[in-house]
């Protein structure tokens, strides 16, 4: 079945740390993008990325950073200047061409900094 | 830029009854998408129903349908027949019509839908 897989479904970090979050697509889709979600709050871009070894600041980018060295895998990084971090992360992908197409959704990562 | 604004942060609705969710956004561009994200418990982001600007007919899937306002920029969802499955969260959400333009989704701020036995 092709999709979107996020891993680890949930992480805890220790303030200080740098954390990563894996995002893996098996659908040859070509953008990739990550997503936070605050409680009862809508999905705010971080990163996007349309084609391999480039990627985009999305509206809250500062304290994060991305790689697109391959184009099924979009690895987010939590570094630890990013100052309020627990939040859900949702990674999302879509296929190039014109036209419409439809933006996948991931699982999701639930990220707790104790 | 663009915005989305859902101005109901919860509703709730009997079992069979009709509910309608609304969404105003803001935004220059002439060409563009609108959406409604569905996002249950497990927090899973679902795709419910997408209105392209250009077409005046309203989207419907099943159960959904939209109205959409143009030139009020108004886009709301309406759920029939309530089912106790229906109880999530909704997303309002807009992406410019690609054209190198990213493909990225602006959201509003959701409503929290339940319904009620």
């Amino acid at each position: 079945d092709g999709g979107i897989t996020q891993s680890p479904k949930y992480l805890f970090r220790k303030e200080g740390q740098n954390v990563t979050l894996s995002c893996e697509q098996n659908l040859n889709h070509d953008a990739m993008y990550w997503y936070r979600q605050d409680p009862g709050q809508g999905l705010r871009l971080i990163y996007y990325s349309q084609i391999v070894n480039d990627f985009q600041k999305g509206d809250i980018a500062e304290g994060y950073s991305v790689s697109r060295e391959k184009k099924e895998s979009f690895p987010l990084t939590v570094t630890s200047a990013q100052k309020n971090p627990t939040a859900f992360y949702l990674c999302a992908s879509i296929s190039g061409g014109a036209g419409y197409n439809e933006q996948f959704f991931g699982p999701g990562t639930r990220l707790t900094v104790l | 830029a663009q915005t989305v604004t859902q101005s109901q942060p919860e509703m709730s609705v009997q079992e069979a009854e009709t509910v309608t969710l609304s969404c105003t956004y803001d935004t220059s561009e002439s060409n563009y998408y609108l959406f409604w994200y569905k996002q249950p418990p497990s927090r899973q982001m679902i795709l419910v129903i997408r209105q392209e600007a250009y077409k005046q007919q309203n989207a419907t899937e099943n159960r959904f349908s939209v109205n959409f306002q143009k030139a009020a920029k108004s886009f709301s969802l309406k759920i029939s027949d309530s089912q106790l499955g229906d109880t999530a969260m909704y997303f309002c959400a807009f992406m410019k019509r690609p054209d190198n333009a990213g493909n990225m989704l602006t959201f509003g701020g959701g409503t929290r839908l339940m319904v009620k036995p």
